[in-house]
């Protein structure tokens, strides 16, 4: 069975700092890995996603994430945070030929000025 | 292209009572999902749909039914509303097995 586990349920981090999100996943089987976020009281959208290729992922707002198969990790970096990236962060597995995608528990990120 | 709408956006039941939740997408996808997020445990599969007139169980099922009788609808049951289902639920769509998902906005349910 496949887990996700984001290691930090909240991230404080002073505005301009760098920030890395970490993610470990738990899979017998090839996957596909996303980071999502979430904004106060709207739906999850898509930030980034590895499906193969390059380990190295770039997405939406600056963020990055490096899929590390050795470590089964999948963890997310932004080089300078601002203010609006204040949000809770997901990250989720899936099976390459599965029907169901694993949510972790979120990240907090709380980005202060 | 409204991509996909939850109605309603809020809702709080007595136990007992019981509610739809209807999820549409005008996206044409083929899978459809809904989950809950509850504080601390992320978001928990309750049921999902892999084309029209199909569903299947998922993590969280139990107390919940749906159907899927349009390809663009998803709707989700709760026969007997109970505190637990104190929630806020998500529908989603994918165009593609096990890739992105695109969200709804979410309903809000109290059940008191």
């Amino acid at each position: 069975a496949q887990s996700v586990t984001q290691l930090d349920s909240q991230v404080p981090v002073f505005e301009e700092a760098p920030v890395e999100l970490r993610c470990n996943y738990s899979s017998s089987v090839s996957v596909y890995l996303f980071w999502y976020v979430q904004y106060p009281n709207q739906g999850l959208q898509l930030l980034l996603k590895y499906l193969s290729g390059s380990t190295l992922v770039k997405g939406i707002n600056g963020f990055e994430a490096e899929f590390n198969k050795s470590q089964t990790s999948f963890h997310l970096r932004k080089p300078s945070v601002h203010i609006s990236d204040t949000a809770e962060y997901f990250c989720a597995v899936s099976d390459t030929g599965g029907f169901k995608t694993i949510f972790g528990a979120g990240t907090r990120l709380f980005v202060k000025a | 292209n409204a991509g996909v709408t939850q109605t309603p956006k809020f809702r709080v039941l007595k136990t007992g009572q019981s509610m739809t939740l209807l999820c549409a997408q005008d996206m044409n996808h083929e899978y459809m999902y809904w989950y809950r997020q509850d504080p601390g445990m992320g978001l928990r599969l309750i049921h999902y749909s892999v084309g029209e007139g199909t569903t299947a169980k998922g993590e969280v099922p139990d107390g919940y039914n749906v159907s899927r009788l349009k390809k663009q609808n998803f709707l989700l049951g709760l026969e007997s509303a109970a505190p637990s289902q104190t929630s806020v639920y998500f529908c989603a769509s994918s165009p593609i097995l096990a890739d992105t998902q695109y969200f709804g906005p979410g309903t809000r349910l109290t059940v008191l």
